[in-house]
């Protein structure tokens, strides 16, 4: 089955520095990527995602990109804030009859941003 | 997310007992999901559900079971719980046709 590795493990930053996260998948079927956050004491949620027809996708402050040559993909965080620290979360999915249900996590990335 | 709650939130019981977990939602939305958080070690999948009578295993069933009362609502079940069964129990539910899954806020189940 699909296997996600994800580095690194902790991550910690100034305030205002960048932040990246990087993942790498086994299985070449995957075709969507998706990046959940996990605040303290919270389920995770989804904070964006990119499907394996597009190399790069942006929202705002947040980035995700896409090898899928390398078989790899990396979440980037600019202009940092505090409120940015939490568990991240990358996954691979294969699409099943049009959808991509069946997540395969990584083992996350605790961020932490120091004012 | 409130519109995904999970019932109860800590819980503490003693190897061999069984254990229910219950999740409700009112997003209206037909799949649902549970997963198992240990530290370290990300989300693993127990078991996700398409309806009320489409009930499938995920990647570590064994040891748990499912229910589903209704489209709101989805239990897991821990016939006898042994130590290696604590963890953080995360329910999640999704639309047909749409991949965000939506979390519910967990459950700290502790085996003693």
């Amino acid at each position: 089955g699909e296997n996600v590795e994800q580095h690194p493990s902790t991550l910690s930053v100034q305030e205002g520095d960048s932040a990246v996260i990087k993942c790498t998948y086994s299985d070449s079927a995957s075709n969507y990527f998706p990046w959940y956050k996990q605040e303290l004491g919270k389920g995770p949620q989804l904070i964006i995602d990119i499907r394996s027809n597009v190399g790069e996708k942006k929202d705002q402050r947040i980035a995700v990109t896409l090898n899928k040559t390398a078989k790899h993909f990396s979440l980037h965080i600019t202009e940092t804030q505090p409120e940015d620290s939490a568990v991240y979360f990358c996954a691979a999915s294969i699409g099943s009859g049009g959808s991509n249900y069946k997540l395969t996590f990584g083992k996350g990335t605790l961020l932490t941003v120091n004012p | 997310d409130a519109d995904v709650t999970q019932t109860p939130r800590n819980r503490i019981t003693k190897t061999g007992k069984r254990i229910m977990l219950e999740c409700s939602q009112t997003k209206g939305h037909d799949r649902m999901y549970w997963y198992r958080q240990d530290p370290g070690l990300g989300l693993r999948l127990i078991y996700y559900s398409f309806d009320v009578k489409d009930i499938n295993k995920g990647e570590i069933s064994d040891g748990y079971s499912v229910s589903r009362q209704a489209q709101a609502k989805f239990s897991l079940s821990l016939e006898s719980a042994i130590p290696n069964q604590t963890a953080l129990y995360f329910c999640a539910t999704s639309l047909t046709g749409i991949n965000e899954q939506f979390f519910g806020p967990g459950t700290r189940l502790t085996v003693l």
